[in-house]
């Protein structure tokens, strides 16, 4: 079955550690982007890559680094600057044409030790 | 510039009733609006789209949605509501002349129960 999927689904930070978020896809699409979701926020756009090693800035993207090494897989790194890191964390990608729907793994839920 | 609004944070309704979730938008050129539903802790599930063509955009699960240009609305319709459509769904919004990755302006979300 091709689909997204995000690993690890927990994941808990100490303060001054960096971590690093999984998102592997196998539907061969080109664009692929991190959200963060917090409650009664909707989704704020993290990072997002239309090719590989091609990636841009979203609204929210400090204290977070992504790569793009690899069509299937853009995993998101949440750095010791990013103060408030406690939300629930969405890969999605999208075929390259821009009236296509986004797919969505399941998330990582992230947290403060 | 783009951007969604839900007008209501929750939607209560009795199963076998039908239902409407809200969703108006503001682009600069032509629209393209998608609905997705969430389900706890779970990742967002496409339900439908309008790109172009028909006003009434059917979708999964029983789901409709129509678009309305001159009220900048796109709601989120079903005839009879299932207590199992309870979840978190969204609205978003794309510019159909965007060539920057195709990046989509979602809502905050509005829960929707359905009662037994």
């Amino acid at each position: 079955d091709g689909g997204i999927t995000q690993s690890p689904k927990y994941l808990f930070r100490k303060e001054g550690q960096n971590v690093t978020l999984s998102c592997e896809q196998n539907l061969n699409h080109d664009a692929m982007y991190w959200y963060r979701q917090d409650p009664g926020q909707g989704l704020r756009l993290i990072y997002y890559s239309q090719i590989v090693n091609d990636f841009q800035k979203g609204d929210i993207a400090e204290g977070y680094s992504v790569s793009r090494e690899k069509k299937e897989s853009f995993p998101l790194t949440v750095t010791s600057a990013q103060k408030n890191p406690t939300a629930f964390y969405l890969c999605a990608s999208r075929l390259g044409f821009h009236n296509q729907p986004q797919h969505f793994g399941d998330g990582t839920r992230l947290s403060i030790l | 510039a783009q951007s969604v609004a839900q007008p209501e944070d929750q939607v209560n309704v009795a199963e076998g009733n039908p239902l409407t979730v809200k969703c108006t938008y503001s682009v600069s050129g032509n629209p393209y609006l998608f609905w997705y539903v969430q389900y706890p802790n779970r990742g967002l599930q496409f339900l439908l789209k309008y790109i172009t063509g028909d006003n009434l955009v059917k979708g999964s699960y029983g789901f409709e949605a129509e678009f309305n240009k001159s009220q900048t609305s796109f709601h989120l319709k079903k005839p009879s509501a299932l207590v199992s459509d309870s979840a978190l769904y969204f609205c978003a919004v794309r510019d159909g002349r965007d060539t920057n990755a195709g990046k989509s302006t979602f809502g905050d979300g509005t829960t929707l129960t359905v009662k037994p």
